[in-house]
């Protein structure tokens, strides 16, 4: 089925850094959501978009939804321990749920004490 | 509150034999998603349910697989005569009418298919 393609796959960074990650489609997505999982917990959502352009934070994560509907970025500053974890972001073609959502294979991010 | 539910939280069965994975969405989600995650991989879509019915079961691997909800609320993944390559993650979501994007996740049960 239609992937998304995730970078970068890792990232090993420094407490206090600032984080970019980002996903490409080459179709078109009505939605971008960003999930982070932890060990054996299921994905928790952490931003949902829901126009072209539209730019959302949430506390120190800020997420965009590309002009072209084919891409969307999340970035994370002043990085803690706490945000280790594996990202995911998520596309959704047609509104209210009537697919399922797309995954993107994951970032997973390692911060060095 | 109450998030969404799954039982068991481990399963290992041998090869060949038939497993059923529960699900109990948000009270009030009316639908319920399936997802199976591999190893080092994203998310697979599995089936959607819109209420008891199942517009969307394209992302079903094989026919071994299946899945029914009763009542609008718990579901159960079915797997049939398992082989090693089932081992993974089975994920379930709900969310609200209308708010489909917004899923929210159990933990997930990891089968282990011998």
């Amino acid at each position: 089925g239609q992937q998304l393609n995730q970078s970068p796959q890792s990232m090993f960074i420094q407490e206090g850094e600032d984080v970019s990650m980002n996903c490409t489609s080459s179709s078109i997505f009505n939605t971008w959501l960003w999930y982070k999982q932890d060990p054996g917990e299921g994905p928790v959502l952490l931003i949902a978009l829901y126009k072209a352009g539209e730019l959302t934070s949430n506390g120190r994560l800020t997420a965009q939804f590309g002009i072209t509907r084919k891409d969307s970025f999340l970035n994370i500053s002043a990085s803690i321990p706490s945000d280790v974890g594996i990202y995911f972001c998520a596309g959704q073609r047609s509104g209210g749920g009537a697919d399922g959502l797309t995954f993107g294979k994951g970032t997973h991010l390692i911060i060095q004490p | 509150g109450a998030g969404v539910s799954q039982s068991p939280s481990n399963k290992v069965t041998e090869k060949g034999k038939d497993v059923e994975l529960r699900c109990d969405p948000i009270s009030g989600h009316t639908a319920l998603y399936w997802y199976r995650q591999s190893l080092g991989q994203g998310l697979e879509f599995l089936i959607y349910f819109q209420g008891n019915s199942a517009p969307d079961k394209s992302g079903l691997p094989s026919d071994r697989f299946s899945a029914e909800r009763t009542g609008g609320s718990v579901s159960t993944l079915t797997i049939q005569r398992t082989q090693q390559e089932d081992s993974a993650v089975y994920l379930c979501a709900s969310s609200l009418l209308g708010r489909g994007s917004e899923q929210y996740f159990g933990p997930g049960t990891r089968l282990t298919v011998t």
